[in-house]
């Protein structure tokens, strides 16, 4: 059974600051997404990382894949009170099984920035 | 070009009610999937569709859920007799194509809570 651990599940940070948050997924996999999601609202999109070693940046947010290392990232920079949220990665297991498609979720990463 | 939509946003049942709720996917889109969020948890794979057919049921609970997708109109995701566990998200999201190269676009969800 596919596993996906986050951390930190919690993670208030202070406004300018730096920190990052860790994806671990259990099987093989080369396409893992990040989601945001504000309380009470549905998922939007961030990230679609499709290989290994791929990054990609928007913002004050970049996200990488290690594929060997079963690892993404999210890194976030000088962070703004905006960035508040809860942040999801979610992988899809390698075609080839019976995985249809369907997305495994991290338990999330609840962000808090403060000033 | 509307996106995935989903109704009713908001239900509540009593205990032993029945719940449907709704989802119709983006156009030129024919592959369902739901997912289920319990409160402070992460997504859950439920079932996934395509128009006439479940694929893959293998997150449902073994009774009182079922899922259809007919060949005109929304899918909708039915639950009978609800018990409180059952109060959750649910969302549903809609791709192109099913497999794990088709990114899936999320609806807004519907939050079910059972008195």
């Amino acid at each position: 059974e596919l596993k996906v651990e986050q951390n930190p599940l919690f993670l208030s940070m202070q406004e300018g600051k730096n920190y990052t948050i860790y994806c671990n997924y259990s099987t093989t996999s080369d396409r893992l997404y990040w989601y945001r999601q504000d309380p009470g609202k549905s998922l939007e999109s961030l990230f679609v990382l499709l290989s290994n070693g791929a990054v990609k940046q928007e913002g004050r947010l970049m996200a990488s894949l290690d594929t060997k290392a079963r690892l993404s990232t999210l890194h976030i920079t000088a962070a703004v009170h905006d960035l508040s949220a809860t942040y999801f990665c979610a992988v899809v297991p390698n075609a080839g099984g019976t995985s249809y498609g369907k997305l495994t979720f991290g338990q999330g990463t609840i962000l808090t920035v403060h000033p | 070009n509307a996106g995935v939509m989903q109704n009713p946003r908001h239900l509540v049942r009593r205990r032993g009610q029945e719940a449907r709720l709704r989802c119709s996917p983006m156009k030129g889109h024919s592959h369902v999937y739901w997912y289920r969020q319990l409160p402070e948890e992460g997504l859950k794979f439920m079932v996934y569709l395509q128009k006439e057919n479940i694929i893959d049921e293998s997150g449902m609970p073994k009774e009182r859920f079922s899922a259809e997708f007919p060949k005109e109109g929304p899918s909708i995701l039915r639950i009978q007799q609800v018990v409180r566990g059952d109060s959750a998200a649910y969302f549903c999201a809609s791709s192109p194509g099913g497999g794990p190269y088709n990114e899936q676009f999320f609806g807004p969800g519907t939050r079910l809570t059972v008195l």
